[in-house]
């Protein structure tokens, strides 16, 4: 079954804490980004990758790292959470041959 | 930069109804769009895309006005299922594989 997975699926943490959220798709697709949703803010991208070793900068990537050592894994890593990443995060996969955005069924983060 | 704006809503709308949810892009440049479905604390998923022509899937029919940047999703026949927010996607253009979401259309169909 074609899927993105992502770990945990709920996290309570403390600010700077270190943290980081797996992802992972088994499409073999090359282009995989996060996201975080927020009321009111719709999804905004933090950051993306176009294939192995290769990320980018989304919308908002402010206090966010990722790496991208393997196609089929892209972590997500707050190296010191504070509480606006208080979020709703999704990982996903892109199929670029159709462009459909497969999802992974998201974390709730909430840092205290 | 690029944006896609959507009526947030609520559309409260009764069964069997039929129901138009309205985006506007901004950018010229793009060349794929689509409707996603996402229901509440879950995952957005594919509705379908959107085609120039105009496409049907059973009760949902999508419209593109290119010269106007205007995407349209029309639900006919309403189901209690149907309720969910509803977010029109477009591809930033140039094959860049970035997409860029609207917030989202909130649809509640009541029995």
């Amino acid at each position: 079954e074609a899927q993105v997975t992502q770990n945990p699926r709920y996290l309570i943490t403390v600010t700077g804490k270190k943290l980081t959220v797996t992802c992972s798709q088994n499409m073999n697709h090359e282009y995989m980004s996060w996201y975080r949703q927020d009321p009111g803010l719709g999804l905004r991208q933090i950051y993306y990758s176009m294939n192995v070793e290769v990320t980018d900068k989304g919308d908002v990537p402010e206090g966010y790292k990722v790496s991208r050592k393997e196609k089929r894994n892209f972590p997500l890593i707050l190296e010191s959470p504070s509480p606006n990443q208080t979020s709703l995060y999704f990982c996903a996969s892109l199929g670029t041959d159709t462009y459909e955005q497969y999802f992974g069924p998201g974390t709730r983060l909430t840092v205290t | 930069r690029k944006e896609v704006e959507q009526d947030p809503g609520p559309f409260n709308v009764p069964e069997g109804a039929t129901v138009a949810f309205n985006c506007t892009y901004s950018n010229s440049a793009s060349q794929s769009f689509f409707w996603y479905r996402q229901d509440c604390r879950k995952e957005p998923k594919l509705l379908m895309s959107v085609y120039s022509s105009g496409n049907e899937d059973g009760r949902f029919t999508a419209q593109l006005n290119r010269a106007s940047q205007y995407i349209s999703l029309l639900i006919r026949d309403s189901k209690l299922s149907d309720s969910a927010t509803y977010l029109c996607v477009v591809e930033s253009g140039a094959g860049s594989y970035q997409l860029t979401f609207g917030k989202g259309t909130k649809l509640s169909v009541i029995p």
